[in-house]
C-alpha cells in the first residue's frame, strides 16, 4: 500500500522550518527518506528502522513513531539548497527486502 | 565516480521499437533494483536482483519487459514493442546488506 505524504507542497522563506509526514495504515519494517531535484536522481537522506527512533542532525532529522506507522522529516532553518521533492519509501513486514513503495512526494520550495 | 551509472541518459524511440537500458551498480553492492518514475509521482518498483538472481517482479512489469543481470554485475532492462505509456524515467538503484539504496541518474525514455 502506498504511503500517504503530507503536505503535497510547501513554500518557505529561507530560515523557516518545515515538517513532512509519511503515514501508513499498517506497521512498517522501515522508512527511507529521499530528496529529488528536478531532472536528477533521488538522493538518500536517511533510513529509520526502529519504533521511536529519531535520527539525523540539527538541520535535517526524522522520526519514526512507536507504532511504526508514521514518520516525519524535519527541516530546520531551511536553506535554498533544500528545495526539491521529498519522498518517503516504505518497506512492509512480509514484503521483499528493498522493494520500496514510495509516496507521491512533497514539493518543497525555499525562497530567498 | 563510484556511484551508480546508467546509459543512455536519454532515449527517444518510435512506438513499436525495442529499447535496452544499462545499469552499472556500485561495485560492492549485490542488490540491484529497477524503478520507473513518471512526472509528479514517486518511483515505482519494477524488479529486484540479488547477485544474478531476479527475485521479484512487479505486476507493472508486463511480458514486454525483461531484465537481466549476468554474473551479478551490470544489469539491462529491455522493453520490446514500446508503447507511448512506457515513456518515463527508468531508475536503477543498488544496495548492500546495509539496506540503503543509492540511485543512478536514470534513463529518460520518450516514445513517439
Amino acid at each position: 500500500q502506498q504511503p500517504v505524504q503530507s503536505p503535497q507542497a510547501v513554500i518557505l522563506r529561507e530560515g523557516e522550518d518545515a515538517v513532512i509526514n509519511c503515514s501508513s495504515s499498517k506497521a512498517l519494517y522501515s522508512v527511507h527518506w529521499y530528496r529529488q531535484k528536478h531532472g536528477e536522481a533521488p538522493v538518500f537522506l536517511m533510513i529509520l528502522l526502529k519504533g521511536g527512533e529519531q535520527k539525523g542532525h540539527e538541520k535535517i532529522s526524522a522520526s519514526f513513531n512507536e507504532k511504526k506507522q508514521q514518520s516525519s522529516l524535519y527541516l530546520t532553518a531551511s536553506q535554498l539548497s533544500y528545495s526539491g521533492t521529498y519522498f518517503c519509501g516504505t518497506e512492509s513486514y512480509g514484503g521483499s527486502q528493498g522493494n520500496l513503495i514510495f509516496g507521491k512526494g512533497t514539493k518543497l520550495s525555499v525562497k530567498p | 565516480d563510484t556511484g551508480v551509472s546508467q546509459n543512455p541518459r536519454h532515449k527517444i524511440t518510435k512506438r513499436g521499437q525495442n529499447v535496452t537500458f544499462r545499469c552499472d551498480p556500485i561495485s560492492e553492492h549485490n542488490r540491484l533494483y529497477w524503478y520507473r518514475q513518471t512526472l509528479g509521482q514517486g518511483p515505482e518498483f519494477l524488479t529486484y536482483f540479488q547477485n544474478e538472481a531476479q527475485l521479484e517482479k512487479s505486476r507493472l512489469l508486463s511480458d514486454r519487459f525483461s531484465a537481466e543481470r549476468p554474473k551479478g554485475s551490470f544489469s539491462t532492462l529491455e522493453i520490446q514493442r514500446t508503447e507511448q505509456g512506457d515513456s518515463a524515467m527508468y531508475l536503477c538503484a543498488s544496495s548492500s546488506r546495509l539496506e540503503v539504496e543509492f540511485f543512478g541518474p536514470g534513463t529518460r525514455l520518450t516514445v513517439l
